[in-house]
């Protein structure tokens, strides 16, 4: 079964709106990653936050972490329609040293 | 190079042909993964090679699917007798440790359609 399931399935904003997508874990983890996908190709990663941390930012990103829900959030702000993607998230479940893939939140950023 | 490079971008092949899929990882990356993806769909685990460990092959669907990764550094991915199901986007990634402490540099990934 999947380890991260992401929310909403599907994401339409317009640009200049702040876009939020929520990812929920099942096993204790020690990190939790989030990913970016253009055009079905490669993963770029995002950003990485431990299981001690609460929150990370990186540019327009803010990640949060709430281990007690076994849940993380993805702030996108000040979208553009370059955001436009598919954002992934990803832990390594337990101890495995391999990283287990959501589904995927399809954002689309309007102009 | 700087990134992860996957050969060839694409690939068609016919049912029943086998086909080798080759993966060169960052320079000095010990952690090596191959992934799957079909249409719309999250990535699926196949392989993690790790330094000179044993490889991780639980995700490997079926006995016609292996991996090799020479020297510690290129792999390739053959799948034999090839399938309709076996169309996807098939995506290596390196990163200089396992995944309890590093983040994944992905390749763009070899497409494969099985006509």
């Amino acid at each position: 079964s999947q380890q991260g399931e992401e929310d909403p399935q599907a994401l339409s904003i317009q640009e200049g709106e702040n876009a939020t997508m929520n990812c929920s874990y099942k096993t204790s983890i020690n990190n939790l990653q989030w990913y970016r996908q253009n055009s079905g190709r490669g993963l770029v990663h995002l950003i990485l936050i431990r299981s001690n941390e609460r929150e990370k930012h990186s540019g327009r990103l803010r990640v949060t972490l709430d281990t007690s829900k076994k849940s993380s959030s993805l702030l996108i702000t000040a979208s553009r329609a370059a955001d436009t993607a598919s954002y992934f998230c990803a832990t390594p479940p337990g101890g495995s040293e391999k990283l287990v893939f959501g589904k995927g939140t399809k954002l689309t950023v309007n102009p | 190079g700087a990134g992860v490079s996957q050969s060839p971008s694409n690939k068609v092949t016919e049912k029943g042909k086998d086909v080798e899929l080759r993966c060169d990882p960052i320079s000095g990356h010990t952690a090596l993964y191959w992934y799957r993806q079909s249409l719309g769909q999250g990535l699926e685990f196949l392989i993690y090679f790790q330094g000179n460990s044993a490889p991780d092959k639980s995700g490997l669907p079926s006995d016609r699917f292996s991996a090799e990764r020479t020297g510690g550094s290129v792999s390739t991915l053959t799948i034999q007798r090839t399938q309709q199901e076996d169309s996807a986007v098939y995506l290596c990634a390196s990163s200089p440790g396992g995944g309890q402490n590093y983040g994944y540099t992905f390749g763009s990934g070899t497409r494969l359609t099985v006509v």
